[in-house]
């Protein structure tokens, strides 16, 4: 099993869609829990970071249910700029430090006009 | 301006022949990270960095070993490629080892291993 699992989907939505993506992880005592961004080709960036209380940026909410293990990430009002690919990232090592850290095999989404 | 660089770009080598990848930061960041990606694998990672003369493995250090003598170096040495070893690398850092900073990826080496 994996230790950090997602739906690679493709997700392919209309401009103004709402879409939701899901991230499941293996260890319980995980510490830090990321979204990145990853267009074609190209290194991947931060998205956001998850927090417990859950946490939004504009037009992007990241959760997190620590009971169920995973975390999500939503995305509203979708526009053509956010076709990416989007990398759930997690910190499997106990401990408050960056550590060991293991990326999801990323979620496709592509927005059309 | 802030950035990770990497060298080479592109490598094109041969099996079992000694090569290093470079990885550079000017952001004065103490921890470094290694990754190479592959499809339907995703970003793994291969060694990573606290700080100066600190290093441990992470998910795949096979076939890889890495230094760290300075603050702003953490290169990549492959001692003995094999064709296994063909993959997009990336290097990271961030600002320190603390569980919530985000971390800079250079843009990537492409490496074959005939």
């Amino acid at each position: 099993r994996k230790e950090v699992e997602q739906d690679p989907g493709p997700f392919n939505v209309p401009e103004g869609a709402t879409v939701a993506f899901n991230c499941t992880y293996s260890n319980s005592a995980s510490q830090s829990f990321f979204w990145y961004r990853q267009d074609c080709r190209k290194e991947p960036k931060l998205l956001m970071s998850v927090y417990s209380s859950g946490n939004e940026d504009g037009r992007f909410t990241a959760q997190l249910n620590r009971a169920s293990q995973y975390i999500s990430l939503l995305i509203r009002d979708s526009k053509l700029s956010d076709s990416a690919t989007y990398l759930c990232v997690v910190n499997l090592d106990r401990g408050s430090t960056l550590g060991r850290l293991y990326f999801g095999r990323g979620t496709q989404l592509t927005v059309w006009p | 301006e802030a950035q990770v660089t990497q060298n080479p770009r592109y490598l094109i080598t041969v099996t079992g022949k000694k090569l290093t990848v470079t990885c550079s930061q000017n952001m004065n960041h103490e921890y470094m990270s290694w990754y190479r990606q592959d499809p339907g694998l995703g970003l793994r990672q291969i060694y990573y960095s606290m700080n100066v003369e600190v290093t441990d493995k992470g998910d795949v250090p096979e076939g890889y070993k890495v230094s760290r003598k300075e603050k702003r170096n953490f290169p990549l040495i492959l001692e003995s490629p094999s064709p296994n070893q063909t993959s997009l690398y990336f290097c990271a850092s961030s600002a320190d080892g603390r569980a919530y900073n985000e971390q800079f990826f250079g843009p990537g080496t492409r490496l074959t291993v005939l």
